[in-house]
């Protein structure tokens, strides 16, 4: 069965620091997507990236960056020089192949990230 | 464009009672799903559909049935409500399956 793990429960860091959030995934699909989402403290999920498992290149937008590492089956996401607007509850997921008896979307428990001014 | 919306926003129900969540989307999306989020648990796929007249199960399905009879709406109803349904409710909606998904606000449901 496939599984997302974030293990960093809570993050504090304080303005202007870079942090990254780790997300380990597990499936037995060649074919699978990984997905970030944001939840900040108004409670609404914002769609952040989707990589497909085909592409290993890693992807900067503005701040935030994703290394993206299937020998270690990792997708970790980094904001480069925090802000306090980046406080929120990061979530990863997964989708794979969706073979019988697989859930087809699998979310990490999330992180949540505090940036202190 | 209203995006995702939600309906009710809060509800208390009591031990045995049912009700149903809207969930209406306007962006004539295929897709649209139903997640439950729990302290510490993350977010968890209840139902999902595929299409009007479609549905089909998710991760935690047991206790919720779904309709899709219209594109653009995805009814997610408890038939008796237990305490273990206290949760946050969430919608999603997209264009291609299992990409980018748009949420509605939530639904804040308490069973006493």
């Amino acid at each position: 069965a496939q599984k997302v793990t974030q293990a960093q429960t809570e993050i504090s860091v304080v303005e202007k620091e870079d942090v990254t959030l780790d997300c380990v995934y597990e499936t037995r699909d060649t074919t699978y997507y990984l997905f970030w989402y944001k939840q900040p403290p108004s409670g609404e999920l914002v769609f952040l990236i989707r990589r497909n498992s085909f592409d290993e290149q890693n992807e900067i937008s503005g701040r935030y960056s994703w290394n993206f590492q299937k020998s270690t089956s990792s997708f970790n996401f980094t904001i480069t020089a925090s802000q306090v607007v980046d406080s929120a509850v990061y979530f990863c997921a997964l989708s794979d192949n969706h073979h019988s008896g697989n859930t087809p979307l699998v979310f990490g428990k999330g992180t949540r990230l505090s940036v202190i001014a | 464009n209203a995006g995702v919306t939600q309906t009710p926003k809060f509800r208390v129900l009591k031990t045995g009672q049912s009700m149903t969540l809207l969930c209406a989307q306007d962006m004539n999306h295929e897709y649209m799903y139903w997640y439950r989020q729990d302290p510490g648990m993350g977010l968890r796929l209840i139902h999902y559909s595929v299409g009007e007249g479609t549905t089909a199960k998710g991760e935690v399905p047991d206790g919720y049935n779904v309709s899709r009879l219209k594109k653009q709406n995805f009814l997610l109803g408890l038939e008796s409500a237990a305490p273990s349904q206290t949760s946050v409710y969430f919608c999603a909606s997209g264009k291609i399956l299992w990409n980018e998904q748009f949420f509605g606000p939530g639904t804040r449901l308490t069973v006493l």
